[in-house]
């Protein structure tokens, strides 16, 4: 059974610096792509970063590029997602998730497995 | 960025009848697009991608189609799981972006 259970969550200031943790079982962490998402108190989904199976390319939307990094390590089965610079916009719960692959065809922005979701407050 | 065009924004419906969602994309995305499932507690169900292809293990109740820029999700002969919230995504390039949601609710 596919897992990913996100943790690192909690209240930070604005400015300052968190990382949150997906760690994922049940499946080769190593042969997946592996994305965040996140979605503000109420609000709908925003695509957040995306990190390739090999961790050599990423991929951000404007709204956190240059202040979120996305890592994997894959000794650990853990995917990450540093946050910097926090602002009260970054408040939200932020989700991790198993990019698709269909019969060894990647299917970029398609998130088949989800975690439950981790709440970032940005808060002073 | 592509905006995409969720309608309606709320739906009330019964037990074994039958409900679309809309989604409408700015601008052409192909079929790259994807719905979802939000329920509380549990995580985000993939329902369907590349405009109509059912996720493994997801109800043949559950349909999508598309014309042109517009792409609709079919529930049909709703059962009580089914209600809960739903979001478009396209997958077509980046950013990847959602839907504002539609909130399916019991009638």
């Amino acid at each position: 059974e596919v897992q990913l259970v996100e943790t690192g969550g909690g209240l930070a200031q604005p400015g300052r610096s968190l990382k949150l943790s997906c760690v994922g079982s049940g499946f080769t962490f190593n042969n997946y792509w592996m994305s965040w998402t996140r979605q503000a108190p109420g609000k709908g989904l925003e695509w957040v970063a995306s990190i390739s199976d090999s961790g050599d390319d990423t991929y951000y939307p404007d709204s956190v590029k240059g202040r979120f990094t996305i890592s994997r390590d894959h000794a650990q089965n853990t995917l990450y997602l540093q946050m910097s610079s926090l602002r009260s916009e970054d408040t939200a719960t932020y989700y991790c998730s198993r990019v698709a692959v269909y019969y060894g065809s990647l299917l970029r922005g398609v998130f088949d497995y989800w975690g439950q979701g981790v709440m970032v407050t940005v808060s002073s | 960025d592509v905006q995409m065009t969720q309608s309606p924004y709320n739906l009330a419906a019964s037990p074994g009848e039958s409900v679309s969602i809309n989604c409408k994309a700015s601008k052409s995305i192909s079929k790259y697009l994807a719905w979802y499932q939000q329920k509380p507690g549990k995580p985000n169900k993939l329902l369907i991608y590349d405009g109509s292809t059912l996720q493994s293990g997801i109800p043949s109740r559950f349909s999508g189609s598309r014309s042109g820029t517009d792409f609709t999700l079919t529930i049909r002969s709703l059962e009580p799981e089914d209600f809960g919230l739903y979001y478009c995504q396209q997958h077509n390039e980046y950013p990847f972006t959602f839907g504002a949601g539609t909130k399916l609710e019991l009638k």
